[in-house]
């Protein structure tokens, strides 16, 4: 069985700062990771994922993650802040014999200071 | 490239009625996955369908069941509905949903009332 941990379900930054949202996960195989962000009423968005090899994967929006497997985190970052990244995110973990099922993190909400 | 689209965008219904949800994936897209969010429990996976066949099935009573199309269209339906079934309900699509092609899409969600 797979499962996600995201740690802090809020984190507040200030307009500018680095984000770092935590993931960890857990999974018997080699794991495919993902981060989705929601707004509300909507759907997820894709920002990022991880499949196999560079472990530093950037997304869109100026966003990157970074697969430590000896960690088992899949943390998301953004250097500086923007008014619009405030939404909800989700860390997902599936596996190449599963892939489309997806095991979804509780989700952190994002707060942007001005 | 139009998305993935899912009808209806709101529903009510009442305790013991059906319903069924429906789910447009993107041109080309081949698996359907279907996912249901509540406060309470997150993010949940329901099932995925791929080819007509469906390939992955999440831990949801058999009251939750679920088809695709030839066209790959997908429905959902919710049988004897409680008012715990309330949530917004959330399809995705992908290429195959296997190794490299795993980047999924979502549709806005449908969004279910049980009264």
């Amino acid at each position: 069985a797979q499962s996600v941990t995201q740690l802090g379900s809020h984190v507040s930054v200030s307009e500018g700062a680095l984000v770092l949202l935590r993931c960890n996960y857990s999974s018997s195989v080699p794991p495919y990771l993902f981060w989705y962000v929601q707004y509300p009423n909507q759907g997820l968005q894709l920002l990022l994922k991880y499949t196999t090899g560079a472990t530093l994967v950037k997304g869109i929006n100026g966003f990157e993650a970074e697969f430590k497997k000896s960690e088992t985190s899949f943390h998301l970052t953004k250097p500086s802040a923007h008014m619009s990244d405030a939404a909800e995110y989700f860390c997902a973990v599936s596996d190449a014999a599963n892939a489309g099922k997806s095991t979804f993190g509780d989700g952190t909400t994002l707060t942007v200071k001005p | 490239k139009a998305g993935v689209t899912q009808t209806p965008r709101y529903l009510i219904k009442t305790r013991g009625q059906q319903v069924t949800l429906s789910c447009s994936p993107i041109s080309g897209h081949r698996s359907v996955s279907w996912y249901q969010q509540t406060p309470g429990q997150g993010l949940q996976f329901l099932f995925e369908y791929f080819s007509e066949t469906q390939r992955n099935k999440g831990n949801f009573p058999g009251r939750f069941s679920g088809r695709q199309f030839s066209n790959s269209r997908s429905e959902m339906n919710v049988s004897t509905l409680e008012l715990g079934d309330s949530a917004l309900y959330l399809c995705a699509s992908s290429l195959d949903g296997l190794h490299m092609n795993t980047e999924a899409f979502f549709g806005q969600g449908t969004r279910l009332t049980v009264v």
